[in-house]
């Protein structure tokens, strides 16, 4: 069965750091997602993408976020200068078109900024 | 503001008593209601959703849950848990299917 897989499971970086985070969406899907979780809090979406540009962001995703679909495959969430409060759990999601069909989500990457 | 409220951090039962997992919701427009599981190092689940129509909605693995408009709520339940069932369970809100808005979860541990 076809899944969304974050790379990687848990990163662990230096405040101001830049981080990549990457994702490989389901192949035939054409909407991707980031969402984040700090620790206790709720899930909170990012940002959407459709046919190679921002579609929504959310007031979390500020300047120092971007995101990226580099190739055919992957889609890459990019924080410049991390800072503490970046410290999360963030998920990835695709879906196909329509807007009925459910997002699929990745297990997500664990961010720690230190 | 919209708004996804799960007023159970965390909930244990035994296996084989039936479980109802609690969420109300604020949102402006029609709203577009999910339940999704996450098991330990997996992504999110979708279980079940309701769009319109019948508000009893049937999911997957013996779920199902109530949409209830008069008091905001949409609970999951399941007659018979079984220790599977073991997982972090959240409720979301959205315009159709995007933008996702959640809330924080509730985990279940379940007893043999």
């Amino acid at each position: 069965e076809p899944e969304v897989t974050q790379t990687p499971s848990h990163q662990v970086t230096q405040m101001g750091q830049e981080v990549i985070l990457r994702c490989v969406p389901i192949s035939n899907h054409l909407y991707f997602y980031w969402y984040r979780q700090i620790l206790g809090q709720k899930v909170e979406f990012l940002v959407s993408f459709y046919n190679n540009e921002i579609s929504e962001k959310s007031e979390i995703f500020d300047d120092q976020f971007s995101v990226e679909r580099p190739d055919g495959s992957n889609f890459t969430l990019k924080i410049r200068s991390t800072k503490l409060e970046d410290s999360a759990m963030y998920f990835c999601a695709s879906k196909t078109g329509g807007y009925y069909n459910e997002q699929f989500f990745g297990p997500g990457t664990r961010l720690t900024v230190l | 503001a919209q708004s996804v409220t799960q007023p159970d951090i965390h909930i244990t039962v035994s296996e084989g008593a039936s479980l109802e997992l609690r969420c109300n919701y604020s949102y402006g427009a029609t709203p577009y209601l999910f339940w999704y599981v996450q098991s330990p190092g997996q992504g999110l689940q979708l279980l079940l959703k309701y769009f319109s129509g019948d508000t009893l909605v049937q999911g997957i693995k013996g779920f199902e849950a109530e949409f209830k408009r008069s008091q905001s709520s949409f609970n999951l339940r399941k007659p018979s848990v079984h220790w599977s069932d073991a997982a972090e369970y959240f409720c979301a809100v959205g315009p159709y299917t995007d933008k996702l808005i959640f809330g924080t979860g509730t985990r279940l541990q379940v007893f043999p």
